[in-house]
């Protein structure tokens, strides 16, 4: 089965300063590997997905995510953070088996504070 | 266009109720998915539907149940609530139930068991 894992619960950045979003997978074949964000009291937001091709990816507010299969990581990052992007974000996981996957397995979020 | 709503956002039961939740999919979208989410154990899969019939379950007891309409509009059902039934309840809309399409997200139900 896989898995994810998100080790840092909580990481707090200045504005304007780089964001690294840290996320390992366990999975034995390709994964479909995606991040989501969450804002308080709201649903999930995609902002970026892996499914195979160029292993950096590019998504919506100025993230990018890079896809190492020897590590078995999929990190999250954004060169200068703004005040907005205060949210916990969420690493998932999608196995693909007959063709088809029908779940996600999530990380268990990592809560970013962004400092002014 | 439209996103996934689910109604109602907010809702109070007593325990040993059931509860019944509604999603309503992106339109043209024909699979859809449920995720409860709690502080403990975080977000965890349901159950999904695509044309009406239920294509997979994650790991919940037989209280936790579903259906899909033909119009792609979702259920999902609690009977017997318990306490630790308290979550966010969080539907997804895909085009079909194939991982590659993705999933979009609705605002969720705020479930809480007193």
């Amino acid at each position: 089965a896989q898995s994810v894992t998100q080790p840092d619960i909580h990481i707090t950045v200045s504005e304007g300063a780089s964001l690294e979003l840290r996320c390992n997978y366990s999975y034995g074949a390709t994964p479909y590997l995606f991040w989501y964000v969450q804002s308080p009291g709201q649903g999930l937001q995609l902002l970026l997905k892996y499914f195979s091709g160029d292993t950096l990816v590019q998504g919506i507010k100025g993230f990018e995510a890079e896809f190492k299969r020897s590590q078995s990581s999929f990190n999250l990052r954004k060169p200068s953070v703004h005040w907005s992007d205060a949210a916990e974000y969420f690493c998932a996981v999608g196995a693909v088996s007959s063709g088809s996957a029908r779940q996600l397995t999530f990380g268990s979020g990592t809560q970013l504070t962004v400092l002014p | 266009k439209a996103g996934v709503t689910q109604t109602p956002r907010y809702l109070i039961k007593t325990r040993g109720q059931q509860v019944t939740l509604s999603c309503s999919p992106i339109s043209g979208h024909r699979s859809v998915s449920w995720y409860q989410q709690t502080p403990g154990q975080g977000l965890q899969f349901l159950f999904e539907y695509f044309s009406e019939t239920q294509r997979n379950k994650g790991n919940f007891p037989g209280r936790f149940s579903g259906r899909q309409f033909s119009n792609s509009r979702s259920e999902m059902n609690v009977s017997t609530l318990e306490l630790g039934d308290s979550a966010l309840y969080l539907c997804a809309s895909s085009t079909a139930p194939q991982i590659n399409y993705g999933y979009t997200f609705g605002s969720g139900t705020r479930l809480t068991v007193v």
